[in-house]
């Protein structure tokens, strides 16, 4: 089945080491995403990729940062975690932009001892 | 004030019951409305989407748009136990350039046997 995949589901990193979260997708779509849910909050979006192009969302932190090497995967990377960017991190698809549905992952659960 | 407010529950009914879950919103240009459901441990999956004011039916499911009110809801009739989870109203604006995509913070459901 055509899906997005995250890993690992469960992340524990320490204050401050570098931590890198994965999602690939079987979807072919051009678009990828990377939200942020905290409890009982929306998700929040990071920034998103077009293809290559990387959009970064104005109010996002530079401590998370992105790659997308090819059309199948996204990478986030939290270069110095805090104790406040313990969240559920989203990973979505779109097959364009501007298209009302996206495709989730089923998330990768962070906490920063 | 946020884009999006939902009321977060917690919300609980008896199956076979009618559920009402409503967002409010205060951007006039949101013209795409749309209902993710998220079971626990589960990304967003898209439940229904509706353009401008009106009303959408698929099975147990109706959503509903007033644009004059800014106001959304989703009614689901006959509520099973499976249909336990959180639902999150999200919504848009042009489909034909990007503009993300605006999550509520969601309103968590049980639906008791």
């Amino acid at each position: 089945d055509a899906m997005v995949i995250q890993n690992p589901r469960y992340q524990v990193t320490q204050f401050g080491k570098p931590v890198t979260l994965s999602c690939s997708q079987t979807l072919n779509h051009n678009v990828m995403y990377w939200y942020q849910q905290k409890s009982s909050q929306a998700p929040k979006l990071l920034f998103h990729y077009y293809d290559k192009d990387f959009n970064n969302e104005a109010d996002t932190p530079d401590n998370f940062q992105s790659r997308r090497p090819n059309t199948s995967f996204c990478f986030l990377d939290i270069r110095s975690p805090g104790l406040g960017d313990a969240a559920m991190y989203l990973c979505a698809t779109s097959r364009e932009q501007g298209v009302t549905e996206q495709f989730f992952g089923p998330g990768t659960r962070l906490t920063v001892l | 004030q946020k884009e999006v407010e939902q009321d977060p529950g917690p919300l609980s009914v008896p199956e076979g019951a009618i559920v009402s879950l409503n967002c409010t919103y205060s951007n006039s240009a949101f013209q795409y409305f749309m209902w993710y459901r998220q079971y626990s441990r589960k990304g967003p999956e898209l439940l229904m989407y509706t353009y401008s004011s009106g009303n959408k039916e698929d099975g147990r499911f109706t959503a509903q748009v007033d644009k004059s009110s800014k106001y959304i809801s989703l009614f689901i009739r006959d509520s099973q136990p499976s249909d336990s989870a959180t639902y999150l109203c999200a919504m848009t604006g042009m489909k034909t350039s990007y503009d993300k995509v605006i999550f509520g913070p969601g309103t968590s459901l049980s639906v008791i046997p």
